[in-house]
């Protein structure tokens, strides 16, 4: 079945970028069909959706962080990643990477990556 | 954008109870609600999607409804797995997730 995996820096200096990246195993995303999400979840808070990328690259982004966020995805190594520049402590979070069910639009997320905790801080 | 919001947002209950966890959407989403379950140090897992379908592999205990603003999870006997963190998500127009609400022994 498909599974994901994040990786990436665990630290991230003051007003530079985080970058980190998903793995996708047992499935192919130019196989189409699914919304490629990243997620995060602050210490001991909820979960904020970051943004999205469809298989051909379309994306869409939380308005809250759109002027920060870049998500891309290289289906030749069957990756997607994300670039938030400019952090703060405030980006201080558990990172996940998602799936949705793959409806047509997007879904609920069915498939999770295991998370990566990122902390900014010099 | 659309704001959900978890009642309550703790929530102390017995092996056995039947537990009823209240979710609100600021504007209507249809039916376009799912409810996630949480443990420590673990990533959300999918209860329901569509306000009322249950995901494949989750036990029948759990049970959604609701439609247009308010949505409801319940289960109907607690397990000692169910004592965990729950949240709601709507997706009718991008995605934004209740609060939650910590489920805890009591």
């Amino acid at each position: 079945q498909v599974q994901l995996q994040e990786s990436g820096p665990g630290l991230v200096k003051p007003s530079q970028t985080l970058s980190l990246t998903c793995t996708v195993s047992g499935g192919s995303i130019s196989s189409g069909g699914y919304y490629w999400s990243w997620i995060r979840q602050h210490p001991g808070k909820g979960l904020e959706w970051i943004g999205y990328i469809y298989y051909s690259g379309s994306t869409y982004y939380n308005p809250s962080l759109k002027s920060r966020v870049t998500i891309s995805v290289d289906t030749s190594k069957n990756q997607f990643s994300l670039k938030l520049s400019s952090v703060t402590a405030a980006d201080t979070a558990v990172y996940y990477c998602a799936r949705d069910q793959g409806g047509g639009d997007p879904d609920a997320f069915d498939i999770w990556g295991q998370g990566t905790m990122v902390t900014v801080s010099s | 954008d659309i704001q959900m919001t978890q009642s309550p947002s703790t929530l102390s209950a017995s092996v056995g109870d039947r537990v009823t966890i209240t979710c609100r959407a600021s504007q209507s989403i249809s039916s376009w609600l799912a409810w996630y379950q949480q443990k420590p140090g673990k990533a959300p897992k999918l209860l329901i999607y569509k306000a009322s379908s249950l995901e494949s592999g989750v036990p029948s205990r759990f049970s959604g409804s609701g439609s247009g603003t308010e949505f409801t999870l319940t289960i109907s006997s607690l397990q000692p797995d169910d004592f965990a963190t729950y949240y709601c998500q709507q997706y009718n127009s991008f995605f934004t997730f209740g609060q939650g609400t910590r489920l805890e022994i009591k």
